[in-house]
């Protein structure tokens, strides 16, 4: 089946530690973007990737880095910069041009 | 500053009412307009607008886009429990390809 994993599904981090979330995609996409999603909040853009080995930053992309080194995975760091970090996370990709986005089923980060 | 801003950001009805929610827009290079639904997780796809005065229609739902007013509304028909959910509008840009989303309208549909 088609589709974008995130993993995990429920990450819990103390204060002070980088933590890395998985997303991988085998639709063939070739951008990815992350968002975050706080309660009550619409989506947030982190980070996003047009093409292999580069990315942008979005508008919150302070305290959090990410990597492109291969077309289908596109991890996150959650950086101990990151001064509210517990959120809900999610992936998603999509094919350049007038496309919808597919999205991941999210992660949900809670600092400790 | 590109923006989109959606209402009512809350709202309750019966069963068999009519909704419509509503998305504004203010992007300097608009590409397209989406609509999801999210219910717990991850949104799902709904709808893709591009061009104006043009409806799309899956079932109980139809969305039309404004160019001109920039804006687009989301109408769901004889709501159903099922359709409780957070609806998320996104505007897409032509050159970054960046999406903006609204910070959703939460529909609640009581039994």
């Amino acid at each position: 089946d088609g589709g974008i994993t995130q993993s995990p599904k429920y990450l819990f981090r103390k204060e002070g530690q980088n933590v890395t979330l998985s997303c991988e995609q085998n639709l063939n996409h070739d951008a990815m973007y992350w968002y975050r999603q706080d309660p009550g909040q619409g989506l947030r853009l982190i980070y996003y990737s047009q093409i292999v080995n580069d990315f942008q930053k979005g508008d919150i992309a302070e305290g959090y880095s990410v990597s492109r080194e291969k077309k289908e995975s596109f991890p996150l760091t959650v950086t101990s910069a990151q001064k509210n970090p517990t959120a809900f996370y999610l992936c998603a990709s999509n094919n350049a041009g007038y496309n919808e986005q597919f999205f991941g089923p999210g992660t949900r980060l809670t600092v400790l | 500053e590109d923006k989109v801003v959606q209402s009512p950001l809350s709202l309750v009805v019966h069963e068999g009412d009519t909704v419509t929610l509503n998305c504004s827009y203010e992007v300097t290079n608009f590409r397209s307009l989406l609509w999801y639904k999210q219910e717990k997780k991850a949104p799902t796809f709904l709808f893709m607008l591009t061009s104006s005065g043009i409806e799309k229609k899956s079932g109980r739902l139809s969305s039309i886009l404004d160019k001109k007013e920039l804006f687009s509304i989301l109408n769901i028909t004889a709501t159903q429990t099922g359709d409780s959910a957070v609806y998320l509008c996104a505007v897409q840009t032509s050159g970054t390809y960046k999406y903006i989303f609204g910070t959703g309208t939460r529909l609640k549909v009581l039994a």
